[in-house]
């Protein structure tokens, strides 16, 4: 089975500075999908951003960007120019691209809680 | 707004009892996953139903169930409830029951006391 690991249960960032919230993985399987999801106070889940196992190229959306090390089982999200309304829970998520079963679930980290000073 | 609407937003019961939580997914979505956040547990996958049929199970309960209708809304049903099972519980949904991107709902809250 696969697990998610988020080993920093709190983080802080000054506004306008970048921060790194950090997330590794376990899988067996070579095909699947890795994703950052933002959950702020109102409790709704948001897409922040997605990475494709077989692509090289680190994904971006404007301010967010990953780095992701397939050999590592490593994919961290960077935020940069760090607003206040980036305050939020973050979760790292793992979805198998195998077909069959609940290959298709998203599995989740435990959650990095980041603040963002003023 | 994802498009996915759940119903009720909180629900505040008593131990022993039985309630529905309902999920309306995007229009021609024909999947959808529901998911429980917890503080024990975090966020875990319960169910998915695809096109009114059972598609994976993952960490649900006996006491728990869940159905898809012909138009395609699904409902969860909790029963005996503890107070355990007080939690976020999400529904999400994609188009096919495969690679597409599940759009969460924003959860109904529920309340064991």
């Amino acid at each position: 089975a696969q697990t998610v690991t988020q080993s920093q249960p709190e983080m802080s960032v000054q506004e306008a500075e970048t921060v790194t919230l950090s997330c590794t993985y376990d899988t067996s399987e070579s095909d699947y999908y890795l994703f950052w999801y933002k959950q702020p106070p109102s409790r709704q889940m948001i897409l922040v951003i997605r990475q494709e196992a077989y692509k090289q190229q680190n994904a971006t959306e404007n301010r967010f960007s990953v780095n992701f090390q397939k050999a590592a089982k490593s994919f961290s999200l960077k935020i940069s120019d760090s607003q206040l309304g980036d305050a939020a829970m973050y979760f790292c998520a793992y979805r198998s691209l195998r077909s069959g079963g609940s290959n298709y679930k998203l599995t989740f980290g435990k959650g990095t809680l980041l603040t963002v000073n003023p | 707004d994802s498009g996915v609407t759940q119903t009720p937003k909180h629900l505040i019961t008593a131990t022993g009892q039985r309630v529905t939580l309902r999920c309306s997914p995007r229009s021609g979505d024909l999947s959808v996953y529901w998911y429980q956040q917890s503080l024990d547990q975090g966020l875990q996958f319960l169910i998915q139903y695809y096109n009114g049929e059972e598609r994976a199970k993952g960490n649900i309960l006996e006491r728990f169930s869940a159905q898809q209708f012909p138009d395609l809304h699904s409902e969860l049903n909790l029963s005996s409830l503890e107070l355990g099972d007080s939690a976020l519980y999400f529904c999400a949904s994609s188009v096919t029951s495969g690679r597409d991107e599940q759009f969460f709902g924003p959860g109904t809250r529920l309340t064991v006391l």
